[in-house]
């Protein structure tokens, strides 16, 4: 079974620019969620999808935003980019339940200059 | 506020030492805990879940223990080898109804073996 993809893997924009960022799950998960890690903060929760609903949202501010396909597949994006959005983006997908393992995908790295 | 809290926040020992890392959480209303081990630019692996109702669970060298009552996991590596070297996050799934597929890490414990 393939696992959770992320594309693309590196990303360079420019403040006030705006980037979108996709996840396909593993085939059969309908949840997905996604995570931001800087070095300061840490690992830190978005939003989650689950069949195409947001069920559940992170503390960030409104221009972080994301959506559910039909297929499960997911994208991120993020308006008027800012130097401190510069981050890894993790996506993570699960099965039915989420009480189950969450499986991450390799990260898209953004770089605002 | 549910917070995770892992130490030590770095350790480095020889190789073929058995080491533990900790993990402490604030609210024993959770669902499981995972493990996870990040290589350096990489994404999280996942290494061992523990479901709420379980005590233990072991994968290989690697074991964890959930004692929810005193807000902690541990994880234990027997034996440990170069390429056990990374960052090992522990990451709690609170329950409640703003926890859908929210995972809330803490801050990594950076494990460096040497030969």
């Amino acid at each position: 079974k393939a696992g959770v993809t992320q594309t693309p893997r590196y990303l360079i924009k420019t403040r006030g620019q705006q980037v979108t960022l996709s996840c396909s799950p593993i085939s059969g998960h309908r949840s997905v969620s996604w995570y931001q890690q800087t070095p300061g903060q840490g690992l830190q929760f978005l939003f989650e999808y689950f069949s195409e609903t947001q069920r559940n949202k992170g503390n960030f501010p409104g221009r972080f935003s994301g959506r559910q396909f039909s297929n499960s597949r997911s994208e991120m994006n993020v308006s008027t980019l800012e130097l401190g959005d510069s981050a890894l983006y993790l996506c993570a997908s699960t099965g039915t339940s989420y009480t189950e393992t969450q499986y991450f995908g390799p990260g898209t790295r953004l770089l605002v200059l | 506020k549910q917070e995770v809290t892992q130490i030590p926040a770095a350790l480095s020992v020889p190789e073929g030492e058995n080491l533990v890392l900790n993990c402490s959480f604030t609210d024993s209303a959770i669902y499981n805990l995972q493990w996870f081990r990040q290589d350096p630019g990489k994404g999280l692996t996942s290494l061992l879940l523990i479901q709420s109702s379980q005590r233990e669970q072991t994968s290989g060298r690697l074991n964890a223990s959930l004692d929810k009552s005193s807000g902690r996991s541990t994880l234990y590596i027997a034996a440990s080898q170069p390429g056990d070297s990374a960052t090992y996050l522990c990451a709690v799934n609170y329950a409640g109804g703003t926890s859908y597929g929210k995972l809330t890490f803490g801050q990594g414990t950076i494990l460096t073996v040497h030969p």
